[in-house]
């Protein structure tokens, strides 16, 4: 299994919801990242899970709430978004060491409204 | 500050020629590259990657170049084909060991072949 497994691929929420984006992957990768990406632009991360540990948070805002439940997977939780935030999420992961094998998911596309 | 930069934003080329991509880049910590394919609403496509010690490396259709001195890679597409057309995006990495990597992105190039 090469691949990394975003849920859902498109979700629309408003402003007072909360909801959570899935990602999996089986490939053994000890690294878990969350990226953005708005239309026209390059990706930027968010955060990074090693060892199913918290090692980098690039200062985003409290409403997004990342949880690595285990080695496999890893959750976005969401809560009184702003529209600004709508944009394709995407999960990747990676050898953690050596940043080998660094695969993207399809991404979770969000629109709040 | 953009850390990695392509300065070519689109690039026409006919099937069958060579597709060159160019990237740039100002943080000497950077030591491993990697180039992506994408689709719109999809998720980015790993390509070919190079790591700092090597100036070049070989798969397939796709050649990447590295010239550290100069902070540039590239990435060559031999023979370009319709299915080639999409967002090339260049990424960058620092080794952070145990930390997991950062990858830092280009702008991206949007590659058009025609047949």
């Amino acid at each position: 299994d090469t691949e990394v497994t975003q849920t859902p691929k498109h979700l629309v929420m408003g402003m007072t919801n909360k909801k959570s984006l899935k990602c999996e992957q089986h490939m053994g990768h000890r690294a878990m990242y969350w990226y953005k990406q708005k239309a026209k632009k390059p990706p930027e991360l968010m955060f990074v899970y090693s060892y199913e540990k918290l090692s980098i948070n690039e200062s985003v805002p409290s409403r997004f709430s990342p949880e690595c439940p285990n080695s496999s997977l890893l959750n976005l939780h969401l809560h009184a978004l702003q529209p600004e935030d709508s944009a394709l999420y995407l999960c990747a992961s990676s050898q953690a060491r050596t940043g080998y094998g660094y695969t993207f998911g399809s991404g979770t596309r969000l629109t709040v409204v | 500050d953009q850390q990695v930069k392509q300065n070519s934003p689109s690039l026409s080329v006919q099937e069958g020629r060579i597709s060159i991509l160019n990237c740039d880049y100002t943080n000497s910590m950077f030591d491993y590259f990697l180039w992506y394919k994408k689709y719109p609403a999809e998720g980015p496509t790993f390509l070919i990657s190079i790591s700092s010690i090597k100036d070049k490396n070989e798969d397939g259709r796709f050649t990447v170049f590295l010239n550290k001195s100069a902070k540039h890679l590239s990435l060559h597409i031999v023979p370009s084909q319709p299915g080639d057309s999409a967002v090339y995006f260049c990424a960058a990495s620092e080794r952070w060991e145990a930390a997991g990597n950062k990858l830092t992105f280009g702008g991206g190039t949007r590659v058009l072949v025609k047949p």
